[in-house]
């Protein structure tokens, strides 16, 4: 059974910060991985997807790395803004594109 | 292209009544995922559906839920005889599948909160 652990499950920063949020997963046996903003009372925006078969995937600011044999992922987020502030939730894909989230880390990036 | 779409947004019952979340996936998109969100919980795998057929049931309760996604119109979850236990946020996610492949993105509606007094 799939486990999924983001810590620290909170993260406060000033502006301008670089930052890396960590993403852990038991099983290796993963079809891709996709991360998430989850804004409070609001759906899920897909940020990044990964393939298996990729090392990493880049959007704007954002890069997500995929080391899948030690079942870690980060999302790298450059030069943060208010705006970024939000819950991320990364989750691994099983057989059938079954996601498992963990819970997430809510991120306050203040002015 | 309109997003995953659900309804109602928020939804109140009284312990005993009957709930029906609506959801239309992405125009294109032929699978169907419901997930719950409990208060300070993660999000759960609940079911996953393709038009007529449920593929993975393996994440809802045994007793009082149910879905479809019929040939026309949207997916439906029904929750039967609502308890306390069930408010949450009720969300549903499409993806669209490549030819040969056994995964795709998914894109999240903006869920449903049903709330049970």
């Amino acid at each position: 059974k799939q486990e999924v652990t983001q810590i620290p499950a909170a993260l406060s920063v000033p502006e301008g910060e670089n930052l890396v949020l960590n993403c852990s997963f038991t099983d290796s046996a993963i079809y891709n991985l996709q991360w998430f903003r989850q804004d409070p009372g609001k759906g899920l925006t897909s940020l990044l997807l990964i393939q298996s078969s990729q090392r990493e995937q880049t959007s704007g600011r954002l890069n997500a790395s995929l080391d899948k044999s030690s079942g870690r992922s980060t999302l790298y987020i450059a030069a943060s803004q208010p705006g970024d502030s939000a819950t991320y939730l990364c989750a691994p894909a099983g057989a059938n594109s079954k996601l498992t989230f963990g819970k997430g880390i809510t991120l306050s990036v203040r002015p | 292209n309109a997003g995953v779409m659900q309804n109602p947004r928020h939804l109140v019952r009284r312990r005993g009544q009957e709930a029906r979340l609506r959801c239309s996936p992405m125009k294109g998109h032929s699978h169907v995922y419901w997930y719950r969100q409990l208060p300070e919980e993660g999000l759960k795998f609940m079911v996953y559906l393709q038009k007529e057929n449920i593929i993975d049931e393996s994440g809802m309760p045994k007793e009082r839920f149910s879905a479809e996604f019929p040939k026309e119109g949207p997916s439906i979850l029904r929750i039967q005889q609502v308890v306390r236990g069930d408010s949450a946020a009720y969300f549903c996610a499409s993806s669209f599948r490549l030819a040969g492949t056994n995964t795709g993105e998914l894109f999240f509606g903006e869920g449903s909160r049903l709330t049970v007094l």
